[in-house]
């Protein structure tokens, strides 16, 4: 089955610098990768995604890019904000027509922001 | 983002005792997906629903599960004969309304048992 891979564990930034969080995946069959946000004691919230046919996609000041010859993908967050503060978890799977897989989730990122 | 509720909120059981979880989706979706998280885990995916059938199921996912549609809106898990270690976060997921193969999660039910 898929594995994925994540880190660092926890992320220590000044606000208004960039925050990088990579991840690594095993089956080569993944093709949808998302990433989401989870504030303490709420659900994981989905802010972005990319599939395989595509190696960046940007959305404000988040982005994600895709190397799907090595195997990894990372979450880079620009101009971080004290909101951003939250654990962030990368995922892997198989899309089918309007659905997927279940999810494979890495362990998660705990960003944290230093006002 | 599409709404997902779930009930209860938080569930406090016993030991041995069955547990049931509802997932309610706002939308008439055909897949749907449980997913736990243990305090301070990761989240990790339990199975998979498909147009009223398990389409696919996690090693987590043994024969003290099940999951049911049983009104065609209300989506349920079903735990037998609970353990301690399945004191956890419970999330169903259900897709978007782009096709675009997105999972958003409920707000979860938080079991504990004693």
């Amino acid at each position: 089955g898929e594995n994925v891979e994540q880190h660092p564990s926890t992320l220590s930034v000044q606000e208004g610098d960039s925050a990088v969080i990579k991840c690594t995946y095993s089956d080569s069959a993944s093709n949808y990768f998302p990433w989401y946000k989870q504030e303490l004691g709420k659900r994981p919230q989905l802010i972005i995604d990319i599939r395989s046919n595509v190696g960046e996609k940007k959305d404000q000041r988040i982005a994600v890019t895709l190397n799907k010859t090595a195997k990894h993908f990372s979450l880079h967050i620009t101009e971080t904000q004290p909101e951003d503060s939250a654990v962030y978890f990368c995922a892997a799977t198989r899309r089918l027509g309007g659905g997927a897989d279940g999810l494979t989730f890495g362990k998660g990122t705990h960003l944290i922001i230093q006002p | 983002e599409p709404e997902v509720t779930q009930t209860p909120s938080h569930q406090v059981t016993q030991m041995g005792q069955e547990v049931i979880l509802r997932c309610v989706p706002i939308s008439n979706h055909l897949y749907f997906y449980w997913y736990r998280q243990i305090l301070g885990q990761k989240v990790e995916f339990l199975v998979s629903f498909y147009n009223n059938e398990i389409s696919e199921k996690s090693e987590i996912f043994d024969d003290q599960f099940s999951v049911e549609r049983p009104d065609g809106s209300n989506f349920t898990l079903k735990i037998r004969s609970t353990k301690l270690e399945d004191s956890a976060m419970y999330f169903c997921a259900g897709p978007g309304t782009s096709g675009r193969n997105e999972q958003f999660f409920g707000p979860g039910t938080r079991l504990t048992v004693l």
